[in-house]
């Protein structure tokens, strides 16, 4: 089975740092994603996991741990303009990259 | 660059009728996914292609049909609506492997459907 755990809703204050959770337990693993989805709009790509270790771009990093079926993505500085849904999603699958969505988690950010 | 097109944005059914949603892209990618986005559900997903004249089962296939006849199009058919298929649908393409920047898909704007 596929199983792609996150917390529904968090909320932090501008300028804070946050660190939003995923957890999955997949058929395959072929690399970690995580889209941000403002309300009414379609996900954009944030960033992308396939080995070990932290990723970082700008305000946003993401961090893998494979052995542990475990990443988050961590938002610095935060503006009034990030809060969205944040989604994390596992490719599965390296021939026909079938990618597997968690629920999203929604994060507000206040001023 | 239009990337990924996605039509109708809107569109209401009542229940026994038939629709199909149109996705484009002008990316000349080779993969294209349809999924559904319900509250608390997350992105499903219904069907997919890996390539022209080809479309495979996703999680969540039944009452849904695809086509991809053309590699910039991926048509999504529901023959016989019904309520439980009221959603967001949402098409998404990616390029060939290779390319780091072909990792990432690339989303339509969305159809919002509502089956009476």
């Amino acid at each position: 089975g596929q199983n792609i755990d996150q917390p529904t809703e968090m909320t932090a204050t501008e300028g804070a740092i946050v660190q939003i959770n995923c957890t999955y337990q997949t058929s395959g693993f072929n690399g970690l994603f995580w889209y941000q989805q403002h309300a009414g709009e379609a996900p954009t790509f944030l960033s992308y996991n396939v080995l070990d270790g932290l990723e970082e771009k700008g305000r946003f990093s993401s961090f893998l741990s494979r052995s542990k079926g475990y990443s988050y993505l961590l938002l610095k500085e935060l503006q009034m303009k990030d809060s969205a849904s944040y989604l994390c999603a596992v490719r599965v699958d390296s021939g026909t990259y079938k990618y597997i969505f968690g629920t999203g988690t929604r994060l507000k950010v206040l001023a | 660059n239009a990337g990924v097109t996605q039509t109708p944005k809107f569109r209401v059914l009542k229940t026994g009728q038939s629709m199909t949603l149109l996705c484009a892209q002008d990316m000349n990618h080779e993969y294209m996914y349809w999924y559904r986005q319900d509250p608390g559900m997350g992105l499903r997903l219904i069907h997919y292609s890996v390539g022209e004249g080809t479309t495979a089962k996703g999680e969540v296939p039944d009452g849904y049909n695809v086509s991809r006849l053309k590699k910039q199009n991926f048509l999504l058919g529901l023959e016989s609506a019904a309520p439980s298929q009221t959603s967001v649908y949402f098409c998404a393409s990616r390029g060939r492997r290779g390319a780091p920047a072909n990792e990432k898909l690339f989303f339509g704007s969305g159809t919002q459907l509502s089956v009476l």
